[in-house]
């Protein structure tokens, strides 16, 4: 079974600084997806990048980017010049289709002032 | 903004109740799910419909029963339920066009559900 491990249960960055959360998966396919979610207290879970397993290119959104390693089975994702408002909880997930979203346990990110 | 609402934002129920949660979704997807969520952990999955059919139940009890009256409008209706049932109960859709590709879910703000 495929099995999603992020290792740093909190992480915290000085605001307008950059940070990386650590994701690794376990899947002995070749076709599938990536997504980092966000949940903040408001709770919504708000998807923040996608990224799918054939495509070599990291996916990059604003200042959200991934470091994609199909290899080594590893998803980090990158919040550059982190802002207050990205304070929140951060899953990430994997799919190969099925309808099945397969989470990690989720990374608390807290950005101080 | 999101285009996947759910109603009600707080729900305070007795093991006694009959209650029903709601999500409604504006995309055009054609597949709806729902997830409970304890507190600091990841959501789980419960349900999944696919074109108004459920196509996935992750061994819920019955005390949970879902309902798709159409494609837009996604149902849970709680009959009986423990104190442990108390969580964030989150719906989600997706395209699902049918193929091997996955499709991206996206969430509504969920409901909070007290069970006493």
């Amino acid at each position: 079974a495929q099995t999603v491990t992020q290792s740093q249960p909190e992480m915290s960055v000085q605001e307008a600084e950059t940070v990386t959360l650590s994701c690794t998966y376990d899947t002995s396919e070749s076709d599938y997806y990536l997504f980092w979610y966000k949940q903040p207290p408001s709770r919504q879970m708000i998807l923040v990048i996608r990224q799918e397993a054939y495509k070599q290119q990291n996916a990059t959104e604003n200042r959200f980017s991934v470091n994609f390693q199909k290899a080594a089975k590893s998803f980090s994702l990158k919040i550059s010049d982190s802002q207050l408002g990205d304070a929140a909880m951060y899953f990430c997930a994997y799919s190969r289709g099925a309808q099945k979203l397969v989470f990690g346990q989720g990374t608390r990110l807290t950005i101080n002032p | 903004d999101t285009e996947v609402t759910q109603t009600p934002k707080h729900l305070v129920m007795g093991m006694t109740n009959k209650k029903s949660l709601k999500c409604e979704q504006h995309m055009g997807h054609r597949a709806m799910y729902w997830y409970k969520q304890k507190a600091k952990k990841p959501p789980e999955l419960m349900f999944v419909y696919s074109y108004e059919k459920l196509s996935i139940n992750e061994s819920v009890p019955s005390r949970f029963s879902p309902e798709c009256p159409n494609s837009s409008l996604l149902n849970l209706h709680l009959h009986a339920l423990q104190p442990e049932d108390s969580a964030l109960y989150l719906c989600a859709s997706s395209q699902d066009k049918g193929t091997r590709v996955q499709e991206t879910q996206y969430f509504g703000p969920g409901t909070r559900l007290l069970v006493l």
